[in-house]
Formats: C-alpha cells, structure tokens, sequence
C-alpha cells in the first residue's frame, strides 16, 4: 500500500537549534516528494521537492531535504530554528503521472521554545 | 487577492442540512482538487478535477459530491452533512507543465456539524 510515515506528531526545539523532520514511505512507482508548512490559520505552502537528480534539495526559509532512496526517507532540515518556523510540517508522495494527487503523512507540529 | 479562494471560511451546520464549498481561483490552473484535514490523519485527498469535463473520485470520496463550473471554480458539496465530516476542507490547483504538481492550496473552509 502506498503510504507516507512521519514518526513524530510533536517536536519541540529550542530557537537556534537544529531541526530534523522525518519521513518514511512507501511508493510503488518512482515517488516525487513533497514538504509542505501550514502555518495556524492558514493553507499548505511548498517548502521544497524532489524529482530527480542531485538527493539533497534546497528549500525556501532555509529548510534542506535529503532523499534516501535505499531508506524511502526524505527527511527535512534546518540548521537553525527561528520562532516564526513553529507550524505543522507535512511530507507528501506522488507519481510523475499523477498530478497533483498526494498521499499526505499525518504531519508533525514543531514548537519553537526561546 | 488570494489566488485559491475558499467560501466560507467557517461553517457551522446541524445534521442532515447540504452544504456547499466553493473554490475559485486565478492561477490559470486546469487542475483542481479538494483535499480534507484531519487532525493525525494528514490530508485526505475527495475528489479531483483535471479540465472542466473531468471529475474523479478520490481516496474519500463517500458522502461528498462536486462540481466544476468553470476552469476557475471548483465546488463541493455535502448533500446531508453528518458529523464525521467535520473537518477543515482544503481547495488547491496544479500546473501540469510541472509533472508532478505542486499544489497551491486555498486557505481553508472549517466545517462543522453538529
């Protein structure tokens, strides 16, 4: 079954520290991976993507992500955590020929502690 | 101006009443879709539209009902609205051009039934 695994429904780290957010999943096909922030109150904003090539991918606000094919993980990164990134995460999976029709994981919602 | 506009916002409603969610949007985007939002669950994908005359049936879609009025507007409906559809109901649009899709989500209508 295809399926997207974030372990952790709540992390909290102290502002400065690093972040490591991570995403486990299951995908017949060649997945396309997604991280999305929602912030209170608001809708779902791309963070960064993976298609191919280069497995470490640059995101906006500094967020990193790293492809591990051999692990199915694509855990998200940040070296330094400012306040204004406390929001809920969500990793999503897709297939090149499926649009825009993602399996979302359960998200996880980080606190930033100052 | 929001380019995916969500009406209402929130709604609260008693069982059995139909409610309709409209989307509307101004990114030039063919491809449509409603997505719901459970808390531990993630995002839920209903149902989705690729052009005006193409719907399709989602992971969730039991219940639920949609149409596509235009290539800009993109509704749902609840025909007797029951608890368990309480939810945050989420609309988003994708580009075909870029494969995959990256969704551009509305910011949210809240449903409630009581």
């Amino acid at each position: 079954a295809q399926s997207v695994t974030q372990p952790d429904i709540h992390i909290t780290v102290s502002e400065g520290a690093s972040l490591e957010l991570r995403c486990n999943y299951s995908y017949g096909a060649t997945p396309y991976l997604f991280w999305y922030v929602q912030s209170p109150g608001q809708g779902l904003q791309l963070l960064l993507k993976y298609f191919s090539g280069d497995t470490l991918v640059q995101g906006i606000k500094g967020f990193e992500a790293e492809f591990k094919r051999s692990q199915s993980s694509f855990n998200l990164r940040k070296p330094s955590v400012h306040w204004s990134d406390a929001a809920e995460y969500f990793c999503a999976v897709g297939a090149s020929n499926q649009g825009g029709k993602l399996i979302f994981g359960q998200g996880t919602e980080l606190s930033v502690k100052p | 101006d929001a380019d995916v506009t969500q009406t209402p916002r929130n709604r609260i409603t008693k069982t059995g009443k139909r409610i309709m969610l409209e989307c509307s949007q101004t990114k030039g985007h063919d491809r449509m879709y409603w997505y719901r939002q459970d808390p531990g669950l993630g995002l839920r994908l209903i149902y989705y539209s690729f052009d005006v005359k193409d719907i399709n049936k989602g992971e969730i879609s039991d219940g639920y009902s949609v149409s596509r009025q235009a290539q800009a507007k993109f509704s749902l409906s609840l025909e007797s609205a029951i608890p368990n559809q309480t939810a945050l109901y989420f609309c988003a649009t994708s580009d075909p051009s870029t494969g995959a899709g990256e969704l551009f989500f509305g910011e949210g209508s809240r449903l409630t039934v009581l």
